[in-house]
């Protein structure tokens, strides 16, 4: 059982490069959402879909778009990457119903030169 | 203010004894209260979820609510060296944005 499943889980960029991080969850999970993880500032919320064909902005959308490719699929695109972009960046899923949690995948590890 | 505050850390605590995480949150119509366990390089994982004020335990684990003074803790008894991780609390906001409300994690490590 997969769960939610992120790649690349390691990169390196240069600034003004753009690349995809992709996501994909096998859990039939209606809600979908990209955060990015720093010292001292916790988890941020990015940018989420509560469906198929919905995408909202979350607490920093700024520099990042996504797309929901299908109900499985939750991509986040860097255009021109910056250093402030170097971070830990996880994908959730999440099950309708105010008492379900949100389950992980591990993370890309993103380090913008 | 920050809708929920939670002390960093770092917590060091020898093998067997007993940790206590806490939390505070700034809005009393907050319902729903989730701790989270993250270890290093891998994502968070759910690890208890309550409800309503009072206690609620799952083995050497004990999550507890005060709504009346808007603080959450978790308890862990005997303590052991496994547990070293980070702990992160949640709050589901379940009114217009219907979004988790994260406090910044506790580093704890269990010494052997």
């Amino acid at each position: 059982n997969a769960g939610v499943t992120q790649t690349p889980k390691f990169q390196v960029l240069k600034t003004g490069q753009s690349m995809t991080l992709q996501c994909a969850q096998d859990m039939n999970h209606n809600s979908m959402y990209w955060y990015r993880q720093d010292p001292g500032m916790g988890l941020r919320l990015i940018y989420y879909s509560a469906s198929e064909g919905t995408t909202d902005k979350g607490e920093v959308p700024n520099g990042y778009n996504v797309s929901r490719l299908n109900k499985r699929e939750f991509s986040l695109r860097l255009e021109s990457a910056a250093p402030s972009q170097t971070s830990v960046y996880f994908c959730a899923s999440r099950q309708d119903g105010s008492n379900q949690p949100q389950h992980f995948g591990d993370g890309t590890r993103l380090s913008i030169l | 203010q920050k809708e929920v505050e939670q002390d960093p850390g770092p917590l060091s605590v020898p093998e067997g004894a007993i940790v206590s995480l806490n939390c505070t949150y700034s809005n009393s119509a907050f319902q729903y209260f989730m701790w989270y366990r993250q270890y290093s390089r891998k994502g968070p994982e759910l690890l208890m979820y309550t409800y309503s004020s009072g206690n609620k335990e799952d083995g050497r684990f004990t999550a507890q609510v005060d709504k009346s003074s808007k603080y959450i803790s978790l308890f862990i008894r005997d303590s052991q060296p496994s547990d070293s991780a980070t702990y992160l609390c949640a709050i589901f906001n379940a009114g217009n944005n219907r979004k988790l409300i994260w406090g910044l994690g506790t580093s704890l490590a269990v010494n052997p």
